[in-house]
């Protein structure tokens, strides 16, 4: 039982470049979140799933998309990175609404 | 609107003594509570969470959070503070919507000396 892994761990973009996160979880939770950690601010929710095939804008969605075709995956898609979209970011999956979140290593990405 | 605020950045604490981490919500209604922590280069760990109930919640690696209604708070604590709990706490509460989205505070450094 691995819980929640993401891939890659670090990822260097140039402007302009699009990419993939991965994330996949193996404890068949129908909720899925992508958060980005940026120093001094906390955790800010990108995206969102309630399970397979629905998706939902966080509090800051722009530049980036998302898909659940399967209960296992949510991939982040970041089209056109951009110097802000330097950061850490977070997958994490949770079995009920009001039940713990498990979150994966992260992926630090830095756009240059 | 929802809320958590950690007004402290920083808790320094020598080994052994008594810490607290603290935290304070704005939320309409019951609110669902949570403290992770977060090591060097690693993701965010559960410590503990208050749903309902009995307001001491006891949680892992001796660690435990009161829930005050009254003061909007839900601080964390631990008698005696080990070097190794040096990491980054973050206090967070469950948005209203039913979808286990979750509000954190920017995160307080925990730093025990030995």
């Amino acid at each position: 039982n691995a819980g929640v892994t993401q891939t890659p761990k670090f990822r260097i973009l140039k402007i302009g470049q699009s990419m993939t996160l991965q994330c996949t979880q193996d404890m068949n939770h129908n909720y899925m979140y992508w958060y980005r950690q940026d120093p001094g601010m906390g955790l800010k929710l990108i995206y969102y799933s309630v399970g397979a095939g629905i998706t939902d804008k966080g509090e800051v969605p722009n530049g980036y998309n998302v898909s659940r075709s399967t209960t296992e995956d949510f991939p982040l898609r970041l089209e056109l990175a951009a110097p802000s979209q330097t950061s850490v970011y977070f997958c994490a999956s949770s079995d009920l609404a009001a039940d713990t979140q498990y979150f994966g290593p992260g992926t630090r990405l830095t756009v240059l | 609107a929802q809320s958590v605020a950690q007004p402290e950045d920083q808790v320094n604490v020598a080994e052994g003594n008594p810490l607290t981490v603290k935290c304070t919500y704005s939320v309409s209604g019951n609110p669902y509570l949570f403290w992770y922590v977060q090591y060097p280069n690693r993701g965010l760990q559960f410590l503990l969470k208050y749903i309902t109930g009995d307001n001491l919640v006891k949680g892992s690696y001796g660690f435990e959070a009161e829930f005050n209604k009254s003061q909007t708070s839900f601080h964390l604590k631990k008698p005696s503070a080990l070097v190794s709990d040096s990491a980054l706490y973050f206090c967070a509460v469950r948005d209203l919507s039913n979808t286990g989205k979750l509000i954190f505070g920017q995160g307080t450094t925990l730093q025990v000396k030995p």
